[in-house]
């Protein structure tokens, strides 16, 4: 099946700093890729939609320049959480789609586990 | 508003025991339903999808139904295990690629 992996899979880093999380899709092309975040006992909640050359679709509440994703390659998205607080102590997974099409399922990493000291 | 609902959010059962989770939706033009489980502090594992056409889905012990007129998906384990602990997740497709989740139902075998 296909596989996406992220990196690195935890992350403790000081508040202010910039923390960079890589999302690869292995063995397909994805055209389209999403970051969710997840806290605590609650649900995943979509951060953002990237296609592949094209500038991230934020959902709503979501700051962009905050929590920057690029998607330069079909194999690769990035998402950089800059100036980093604790209250962005989070568990963030990415997922991969192949093709345009809405209907085309998406592939989940394992995710990465940030802690903001 | 789509929203996704699990009850219940925890349930604790002894080994063996068969037992259903619960999915329900507000939106019932869905594309179709996928159920995940989350080990603690990990990714998510699929392990069924189901397609608006399709009624149900079995992989081994796990059979997963989808009543798209009253907005319903069950889970239900069949033979509980230990390794069947961990917090189960259902998330619904609607056309637009949004996945809309449920909060999850945590499951606990007890030995």
């Amino acid at each position: 099946g296909a596989v996406v992996s992220q990196h690195p899979s935890w992350v403790i880093c000081k508040s202010g700093t910039s923390v960079k999380i890589e999302c690869r899709s292995l063995d397909f092309q994805a055209t389209t890729m999403f970051w969710y975040r997840q806290f605590p006992k609650q649900s995943l909640m979509l951060m953002a939609t990237s296609n592949e050359g094209s500038k991230a679709t934020y959902e709503q509440g979501v700051e962009k320049d905050k929590f920057l994703i690029n998607h330069a390659s079909l194999t690769l998205s990035t998402l950089t959480v800059t100036s980093a607080h604790p209250e962005d102590s989070s568990f963030y997974i990415c997922s991969a789609a192949e093709g345009l099409s809405s209907y085309n399922e998406q592939f989940f990493g394992p995710g990465t586990r940030l802690t903001v000291l | 508003k789509q929203e996704v609902t699990q009850i219940p959010a925890a349930l604790s059962v002894p080994e063996g025991e068969n037992l259903v989770l619960n999915c329900s939706f507000t939106d019932s033009a869905i594309y179709n339903l996928q159920w995940f489980r989350q080990d603690p502090g990990k990714g998510l594992t699929s392990l069924l999808l189901i397609q608006s056409s399709q009624r149900e889905q079995t992989s081994g012990r796990l059979n997963a139904s989808l009543d798209k007129s009253s907005g319903r998906s069950t889970l239900y384990i069949a033979a509980s295990q230990p390794g069947d602990s961990a917090t189960y997740l259902c998330a619904v497709r609607y056309s637009n690629y949004q996945l809309i989740w449920g909060a999850g139902t945590k499951l606990i075998i007890k030995p």
